[in-house]
């Protein structure tokens, strides 16, 4: 079975700084991985996605994301916080061996941007 | 611009009632999730569908829940009769099925309250 660790519920930067967020996964054969981001009362929106190819992801709003077989990680970076990237982030995978395409997420990162 | 679209937005009801929550999926998306997000058990998959076939429902409680898609362009979740731990945002995803490596579309969620 597949597992998603988030490493800090809660991460606080300063405006400008860099967002690291941080994801491992558990699984006998490397997944497909993602980075959602859900602003307050709304659904999931995906910020990346790594299926194949370049292992260095970019994404929407300025995040990238890096899959790393050896520490089967995944986190996710933007280089200069700003403060609309308040959010709450999640790393989810999905099963590349059996093809099942429901995510399974990680617990998520709420994401606090300091003025 | 395409949505996911669920009905209603927030329902609130007594133990025992009957809910009924509507998702229509984009159109020309052939796979359709039902994720339940509590602050217990975060984001939790409750049942998949591909082509209208239901693919996947463990995770949704048998005796209570039930998921429908009458036709292409609604899924239907039911709870029957529903108790205060059901209480959730209960969202729904629409996707094209590329074996688990496609992008689901989330929509805004059904906030549900059970007193």
């Amino acid at each position: 079975a597949q597992s998603v660790t988030q490493l800090g519920s809660h991460v606080s930067v300063s405006e400008g700084a860099l967002v690291l967020l941080r994801c491992n996964y558990s699984s006998s054969v490397p997944p497909y991985l993602f980075w959602y981001v859900q602003y307050p009362n709304q659904g999931l929106q995906l910020l990346l996605k790594y299926t194949t190819g370049a292992t260095l992801v970019k994404g929407i709003n300025g995040f990238e994301a890096e899959f790393k077989k050896s520490e089967t990680s995944f986190h996710l970076t933007k280089p200069s916080a700003h403060m609309s990237d308040a959010a709450e982030y999640f790393c989810a995978v999905s099963d590349q061996g059996t093809g099942r395409r429901a995510l399974t997420f990680g617990s998520g990162t709420r994401l606090q941007v300091q003025p | 611009d395409a949505r996911v679209t669920q009905t209603p937005r927030h329902k609130v009801t007594e133990m025992g009632q009957e809910v009924t929550m509507r998702c229509q999926p984009i159109l020309g998306h052939n796979t359709v999730f039902w994720y339940r997000q509590t602050m217990m058990q975060g984001l939790e998959l409750l049942a998949y569908f591909r082509n209208r076939a239901p693919l996947d429902d463990s995770g949704m409680p048998k005796d209570r829940f039930s998921a429908e898609m009458p036709d292409a362009t609604l899924a239907t979740l039911k709870i029957q009769p529903s108790e205060p731990r059901d209480s959730a945002v209960y969202f729904c995803a629409s996707g094209l099925g590329e074996q688990g490596a496609g992008t689901q579309y989330f929509g805004p969620g059904t906030r549900l309250l059970v007193l």
